[in-house]
């Protein structure tokens, strides 16, 4: 069975703090790795990651995946009230399927 | 459409009684995915249809829940005889090659 295991399940920082977010997966057939930000209903499309050691950015967001280590990091700098949601890390198979950790709960505080 | 649209967006019903949620997915794309999430829990697979191919329903927790894709595109997700445990948020997706997009979801309440 696939399994995905985020840490830590919360984290409450103050703004201008750094925060690094973890997954790690048990996943057959493995393809990609997909991060989302989830903060009222539906969840929003992050980062795709396919290969081991790119690191991916988007702004003060990045990640990065290790296939090898079967993990990934989702690190986030200089953290704004804005960025307070729930982290989702969802591996994906070669059938399409996503399997979503329980996600990490952030919380910045001004 | 521009997004992935579900109906209704709240559903209250009584213990017992069926429930039909819609999902109209972003035009055009292949893949569709009905997820389900409890308050304070992670998303559960339900089901997913890919195309022309026979759907994958491992993700359905009891005969009670089914589900269709008309045509293609738009989905209806069933559940039969509600029970209290069928609370929870009934996410859609679609998808043309990586990335989900989301719809807003159906929250639904059994009382």
């Amino acid at each position: 069975e696939d399994k995905v295991v985020q840490s830590p399940l919360s984290l409450v920082v103050h703004e201008g703090d750094t925060v690094t977010l973890n997954c790690s997966y048990e996943v057959t057939n493995f393809r990609s790795l997909l991060w989302y930000k989830q903060e009222k209903k539906a969840p929003t499309f992050l980062f795709m990651l396919t290969s081991s050691g790119i690191e991916k950015k988007s702004g003060r967001l990045s990640s990065i995946l290790d296939k090898k280590e079967l993990f990934s990091i989702l690190n986030i700098t200089a953290t704004q009230t804005g960025d307070s949601a729930v982290y989702l890390c969802a591996p994906n198979t070669n059938a399409g399927k996503s399997t979503f950790g329980d996600g990490t709960t952030l919380t910045v505080k001004p | 459409g521009a997004g992935v649209s579900q109906s209704p967006s709240n559903k209250v019903t009584e213990k017992g009684k069926d429930v039909e949620l819609r999902c109209d997915p972003i035009s055009g794309h292949t893949a569709l995915y009905w997820y389900r999430q409890s308050l304070g829990q992670g998303l559960e697979f339900l089901i997913y249809f890919q195309g022309n191919s026979a759907p994958d329903k491992s993700g359905l927790p009891s005969d009670r829940f089914s589900a269709e894709r008309t045509g293609g595109s738009v989905s209806t997700l069933t559940i039969q005889r509600t029970q209290q445990e069928d609370s929870a948020v009934y996410l859609c997706a679609s998808s043309e090659n990586y990335g989900y997009t989301f719809g807003s979801g159906t929250r639904l309440t059994v009382v």
